[in-house]
């Protein structure tokens, strides 16, 4: 029930490509999905966020897609380039567990020039 | 900008030593947690804090206390490294009531 599962586990695509990375959860009390970005020795950093009052959020070249009824959500990112090489981390809040984010397992991309 | 300070970059501790990672965080946020990530198994809920001297275990607390004294800081400790111990260790806070967290660049933890 606490669970987010992301896939897939890896992805490589090709400059100018259109890579996008799948979440899923049970739970309805969830409230808050953002997406987090992690390069090599950096902790992670937010990348983009959504709620659940609205199905599609765009900040630059990243989309967050989010359908409610069936639970999931996906990150695209348009137009990708080699600086977003990183691993990516779909996460999600529920107010009645506590304060603490629940994370997927993470999403490991390489964006090839 | 918000600045989640971890004490170490790089630790390599012996087995059966007792271990701290410190954690400091410069924005008054009343909620403090640590993560270990693991390759494939993304990042996990150690214990998280809400309140100076308030813990809650998250999904993996066996082997590690914490102790918050200060709302600033956030202790984890190892009571007794162990070699399956060894990993990256995340500390992020967040404010009362909204839920993103702020990372620190996380303690890499090599116990032999």
């Amino acid at each position: 029930q606490q669970q987010v599962k992301q896939s897939p586990q890896s992805l490589i695509v090709q400059k100018g490509g259109i890579p996008i990375i799948n979440c899923a959860y049970e739970n309805t009390a969830f409230d808050y999905f953002p997406w987090y970005q992690q390069f090599p020795g950096k902790g992670p950093a937010l990348l983009i966020a959504i709620r659940p009052d609205v199905s599609e959020k765009k900040e630059g070249r990243f989309t967050i897609s989010f359908n409610k009824s069936a639970k999931q959500f996906s990150l695209h990112i348009m137009d990708s380039q080699p600086g977003d090489s990183a691993t990516y981390f779909c996460a999600a809040h529920s107010a009645p567990y506590g304060t603490a984010l629940i994370f997927g397992k993470g999403t490991t991309l390489s964006v090839s020039s | 900008d918000v600045k989640v300070t971890q004490s170490s970059r790089y630790l390599v501790k012996r087995t059966g030593e007792k271990v701290f990672l410190e954690c400091v965080q410069d924005m008054d946020h009343e909620n403090m947690f640590w993560y270990r990530q693991d390759p494939g198994l993304g990042l996990r809920l150690i214990y998280f804090s809400y309140d100076v001297k308030m813990k809650e275990k998250g999904d993996i607390p066996e082997g590690y206390s914490v102790s918050r004294e200060k709302k600033e800081r956030f202790s984890l400790i190892l009571e007794s490294a162990s070699t399956n111990q060894t990993s990256m260790y995340l500390c992020a806070s967040s404010s009362g009531g909204e839920p993103e967290a702020f990372f620190g660049q996380g303690t890499r933890l090599t116990v032999v």
